[in-house]
């Protein structure tokens, strides 16, 4: 399947830092979709995106769809010890069956 | 409450055997997904159901099989032509894609552990 390129892997940060991670790809994505996965859970969705340029924010978390439709960001301010976990960023390729692609995952832990 | 419900959490089978994981949604959605994940990877799609009684295979579907006979239902079995099969399964939902905004938008249940010994 088609790649996305989610960097960091992994994050170690200071509790009460902003956090930025992001996807990329050579191909035009219709749909992103940022999710957050604890150990052992399923995901769970934090912010959808549907039009470029498109920024739209949930509490601390604010992700950005990409102007040229390639990639897109998640940016979590001020972190707190919840905010660890994997986050997966997922998105619907243009002219694609509408099947979702997952980025491989950024690992956050916050530290104390 | 609407939601998604995967059932066993945890899943031990031995090898060769045929196990099968249970994935119910009352979200009324007319989609419904299978996903592998193992470690450090992101999900892989094994296959997917876009109405009743129809489905198609996703990039790993082989040793695996699905039925898809009420809207509520999307059971996944592991055969035991699957080589790897100890993973952990997740079950997804979304309204029926190109239905209109937000039609790509998947929820997921809690998973399956499985693990082959």
């Amino acid at each position: 399947g088609q790649q996305l390129n989610q960097s960091p892997q992994s994050m170690f940060i200071q509790e009460g830092e902003d956090v930025s991670m992001n996807c990329t790809s050579s191909s035009i994505f219709n749909t992103w979709l940022w999710y957050k996965q604890d150990p052992g859970e399923g995901p769970v969705l934090l912010i959808a995106l549907y039009k470029a340029g498109e920024l739209t924010s949930n509490g601390r978390l604010t992700a950005q769809f990409g102007i040229t439709r390639k990639d897109s960001f998640l940016n979590i301010s001020a972190s707190i010890p919840s905010d660890v976990g994997i986050y997966f960023c997922a998105g619907v390729l243009s002219g694609s069956a509408r099947q979702l692609t997952f980025g491989s995952g950024t690992q956050l832990t916050v530290l104390p | 409450d609407g939601g998604i419900t995967q059932s066993p959490k945890y899943l031990f089978r031995k090898e060769g055997q045929n196990v099968t994981l249970s994935c119910e949604q009352n979200l009324n959605h007319d989609a419904m997904y299978w996903y592998r994940q193992d470690p450090g990877q992101g999900l892989r799609l094994i296959y997917y159901s876009q109405i009743v009684n129809d489905f198609q295979k996703g990039d790993i579907a082989e040793g695996y099989s699905v039925s898809r006979e009420k809207k509520e239902s999307f059971p996944l079995t592991v055969t035991s032509a699957q080589k790897n099969p100890t993973a952990f399964y997740l079950c997804a939902s979304s309204i029926r894609p190109g239905t209109g905004r937000g039609p790509d938008t998947q929820y997921f249940g809690p998973g399956t552990r499985l693990t082959v010994l």
